[in-house]
């Protein structure tokens, strides 16, 4: 079964750091493309980073500088560094696979369950 | 940036109607578009992907449509376990964008 299981979320006080791990089951982390997506509370969702497959990463403009997108092949498992936390960094957040068509097109799926972050003092 | 907008924000409906929601692209996505159904507390889960294609063990009531900028999700008689909120996004661009959702509610 394809699956995602993210941990590491918490309480930290506003410039603060923490470490997101995302452990994937049934299907190969390097061989995909990998997502962070965030939802606020009450809020939408907004798409955080991506890493390819050839290990490019890409950030939103909200983030840039101060996260990093990682993975670590021995254990199947995608991270996310989280520097510099600002309370509007407290979300809920989703790793996702890009499944990916023959034509270049992709969509997330599975998703994890998430992992709620909140930054206050 | 591609900026993602959904119409309406929000929508009552009743079950058995039909609905349709709309999501218009700030440029042309091709039919780089995916439409996400999400229920309280649940992670998103995918029901259309490159705009018209339907996700395994998706019911068939639910359909997309479009290309370019403008794309609909159709779902043609609402059953109960429906109401939720909805999502489209761009896998177009290197940065992925959602639109804001659309909530549907009960009438």
């Amino acid at each position: 079964e394809v699956q995602l299981v993210e941990t590491g979320g918490g309480l930290i006080q506003p410039g603060g750091s923490l470490r997101l791990s995302c452990a994937a089951s049934g299907f190969t982390v390097s061989s995909n493309y990998m997502s962070w997506v965030r939802q606020a509370p009450g809020k939408g969702l907004e798409w955080v980073s991506v890493i390819y497959s050839g290990g490019s990463t890409y950030y939103a403009d909200s983030v840039k500088g101060r996260f990093t997108i990682s993975r670590d092949n021995s254990k199947n498992t995608l991270y996310l560094q989280m520097n510099s936390l600002r309370a509007e960094d407290t979300a809920v957040y989703y790793c996702a696979r890009s499944k990916r068509s023959w034509s270049g097109k992709d969509w997330f799926d599975p998703w994890g369950q998430g992992t709620l972050v909140t930054v206050s003092s | 940036d591609i900026q993602m907008t959904q119409s309406p924000s929000s929508l009552s409906a009743s079950v058995g109607d039909r609905v349709t929601i709309t999501c218009r692209a700030s440029q042309s996505i091709s039919s780089y578009l995916n439409w996400y159904q999400q229920k309280p507390g649940k992670a998103p889960k995918l029901l259309i992907y490159a705009a018209s294609s339907l996700q395994s063990g998706v019911p068939s009531r639910f359909s997309g449509s479009g290309s370019g900028t403008d794309f609909t999700l159709t779902i043609s008689s609402l059953q109960p376990e429906d109401f939720a909120t909805y999502y489209c996004q761009q896998s177009y661009s290197t940065l992925y964008s959602f639109g804001q959702g659309t909530k549907l509610e009960i009438k």
